[in-house]
């Protein structure tokens, strides 16, 4: 069965503080994996995508690590900012269906404090 | 920031009525899809589409039927809302086609929250 696990579910932290979020999967035949954004009452927002061959990729504060032995990925937040508090959703994609169907995490809810 | 609409953004609505979700792209983008989404939930598929009159149903069995007239534009119908129905709806598209189709970004729009009472 095709899943996708986050770790922590929660997690607080200190503002200028870093933190690392846990993707585990299970989904085959892989395509690729996204982590997404979700504030608060909005739409999931892209952070990163990485395919089979990628193993880390980086946006601004946002860095993201794959390793598809293991079916693993990791989304580190470097120097965390009031504005970083949100939902982070590791999704994976599949290659099996014309579609690429995508398979969500529920999310790790990040609080920053002041 | 992504050209992708749905209104309402909130809807509070009395059971049996029938309602309509919209949701429209500017992105020219052949693939469509809504997901529902309950509080601390993951996203779950329960209709998507290819291009015009194209419509499948996703992995979550929804009593909604959605069409796709023009390229732009999706919506999403409920001939008589529950107060089961109370959810997030989130719709999202991605450009599609060819081999790089698996790798194509998904953009997603607002959402709307749904409350049936």
């Amino acid at each position: 069965k095709n899943q996708v696990e986050q770790s922590p579910q929660s997690l607080i932290i200190l503002e200028g503080k870093n933190c690392t979020l846990q993707c585990n999967y299970t989904v085959s035949p892989f395509s690729n994996l996204r982590w997404y954004k979700q504030d608060t009452g909005r739409g999931p927002v892209s952070l990163t995508i990485m395919t089979f061959s990628e193993n880390t990729k980086s946006n601004g504060r946002y860095t993201a690590t794959l390793d598809a032995d293991t079916k693993q990925s990791s989304l580190h937040i470097t120097a965390s900012q009031l504005s970083d508090s949100a939902s982070y959703i590791c999704v994976v994609a599949d290659r099996g269906s014309t579609l690429g169907r995508l398979y969500f995490g529920r999310g790790t809810q990040l609080t920053v404090w002041p | 920031e992504a050209d992708i609409y749905q209104t309402p953004r909130y809807l509070v609505i009395g059971t049996g009525k029938k309602i309509t979700l919209e949701c429209s792209q500017t992105m020219g983008h052949d693939k469509m899809y809504w997901y529902q989404q309950d509080p601390g939930m993951e996203l779950h598929l329960i209709h998507y589409s290819y291009g015009v009159n194209s419509t499948e149903k996703g992995d979550l069995s929804s009593e909604s039927t959605v069409s796709r007239i023009r390229t732009e534009h999706f919506p999403l119908t409920l001939e008589s809302a529950r107060p089961s129905h109370t959810s997030q709806y989130l719709c999202a598209s991605s450009r599609g086609g060819g081999q790089g189709a698996f790798n194509d970004e998904a953009f997603f729009g607002q959402g709307t929250r749904l409350t049936v009472v």
